[in-house]
């Protein structure tokens, strides 16, 4: 069964301390995405990768890196967190259709 | 660019109500068009799909066609029940197949 694993599902945390939410899926997919939930305003997409090494910007990925090292992960970093990107964040299997992780909660105080 | 409009929310219904949920789109080209539920505390799941112009998608109860003459893929449900109550989302896949333009969701609270 494919898998999208993303951890942690729920983290407070201050603003500017370094954060990492890692993603790993099971099934050897290329395509693999970032996005962010806010209410009333769906979910939008920060970063996407379409291989090892390779990613692009969606559309709001200020404030924002992801790393590709290889296939199987595929983590969000917020170098310098702020209040702002308190959200509800969820990696993505892109290929169609695109399978969701059960998501991570992130509030930044 | 791309993008999806639903219509606003939330919508409160009571049990075995008839539900429609209003999506229409802007999009070049030939997008794939989706409808996502988010039960509460859970990520999303597909609830249906369609591919091209006059097909229907269609699982536990709910329809929607593909109607490219009026850019529209509205959510119907002859009678709904109380476990429908979620967040659902309209959203299009453009032919790159990179990224799912995401509807605003609504949120649907059914009553017993």
């Amino acid at each position: 069964e494919a898998q999208v694993t993303q951890n942690p599902r729920y983290l407070i945390t201050v603003t500017g301390k370094k954060l990492t939410v890692t993603c790993s899926q099971n099934m050897n997919h290329e395509y693999m995405s970032w996005y962010r939930q806010d209410p009333g305003l769906g979910l939008r997409q920060i970063y996407y990768s379409m291989n090892v090494e390779v990613t692009d910007k969606g559309d709001v990925p200020e404030g924002y890196k992801v790393s590709r090292k290889e296939k199987r992960n595929f983590p969000l970093i917020l170098e310098s967190p702020s209040p702002n990107q308190t959200s509800l964040y969820f990696c993505a299997r892109i290929t169609r259709p695109q399978h969701f992780g059960d998501g991570t909660r992130l509030s930044i105080l | 660019g791309d993008s999806v409009t639903q219509m606003e929310g939330p919508v409160t219904l009571s049990e075995e109500a008839f539900l429609t949920i209003n999506c229409t789109y802007t999009a070049t080209g030939y997008p794939s068009l989706f409808w996502y539920v988010q039960y509460p505390g859970e990520g999303l799941q597909l609830l249906l799909k369609a591919t091209k112009a006059d097909d229907k998608g269609s699982n536990k109860g709910f329809e929607a066609t593909y109607r490219k003459e009026t850019t529209s893929f509205h959510l119907e449900k002859g009678s709904v029940q109380v476990s429908d109550s979620a967040v659902y989302f309209c959203a299009l896949s453009g032919t790159s197949g990179s990224r799912l333009t995401f509807g605003e969701g609504t949120q649907l609270t059914v009553n017993p």
